[in-house]
């Protein structure tokens, strides 16, 4: 079956730049969304065909896709973009999520 | 503005079917989307379910194939999600979502979750 990888953690100082990577065999080939959930709440919809941004997501979030990694990027990142954040994608017919990454902003 | 909501039973025993239902207000699910369900252990990661097209293509999981079954009922504007044979390992936050399909999957509207529990 089809696995995405993604950094158990990653930590960013308010106003820098954060970095989560989501590494599967051919990512690049497939289409990679992202999701944000923060506690005690349902994931949310940021990044959807690799690279756009759902409506009403905040123009520092984007995305990438290419080789076997995808990365959702946070610039000028903020505390409450704290939480933890989910790479997806679709093969072979079944849904895979990433096991996640809690991102901290110190 | 599309809303999820979902309902069932906060306990299952060992052996039983837990059975949950999404009701879906702001959009008909008979116009287009599949409707599913995803799921997160406590402390843990999501996990994929299924999902079913509004005309009846369906997916699911291949780890839960054999005990899942996910119906529209297009008449209440409302699907639900059986899965038998429960076991502790399928306590979780059980959540129901709207998913574009096709070339590419992304679930953009999600219900707030309901928390199952199995006893071990």
């Amino acid at each position: 079956s089809y696995e995405l990888t993604q950094p158990h953690s990653v930590s960013v100082s308010p106003g820098q730049t954060a970095s989560i990577t989501c590494s599967g065999d051919k990512l690049g080939d497939k289409y990679v969304s992202w999701y944000q959930q923060t506690p005690g709440q349902s994931p949310v919809l940021v990044i959807y065909q690799d690279i756009k941004r759902r409506s009403g997501i905040f123009e520092r979030f984007s995305g990438s896709n290419s080789g076997n990694t995808a990365t959702l990027t946070i610039s000028g990142t903020q505390a409450m973009d704290e939480g933890d954040y989910y790479c997806q994608a679709w093969d072979s017919s079944t849904v895979v999520f990433g096991g996640g990454t809690k991102l901290t902003v110190l | 503005q599309v809303q999820l909501q979902e309902s069932g039973p906060g306990l299952v025993k060992p052996s039983e079917t837990l059975s949950l239902t999404c009701n879906v207000s702001g959009y008909s699910i008979s116009t287009g989307y599949y409707w599913g369900w995803i799921r997160q252990p406590p402390g843990k990661g999501l996990e994929w379910i299924g999902s079913k097209f509004h005309s009846g293509s369906t997916y699911y999981n291949p780890s839960l194939k054999s005990r899942v079954t996910i119906s529209l009922h297009t008449s209440k504007n409302q699907f639900s999600l059986n899965l038998t044979s429960v076991t502790a390992a399928d306590t979780a936050v059980y959540y129901c979502a709207r998913g574009e399909g096709g070339s590419y999957w992304a679930f953009d509207y999600w219900g707030q979750g309901t928390l199952v529990t199995v006893p071990s």
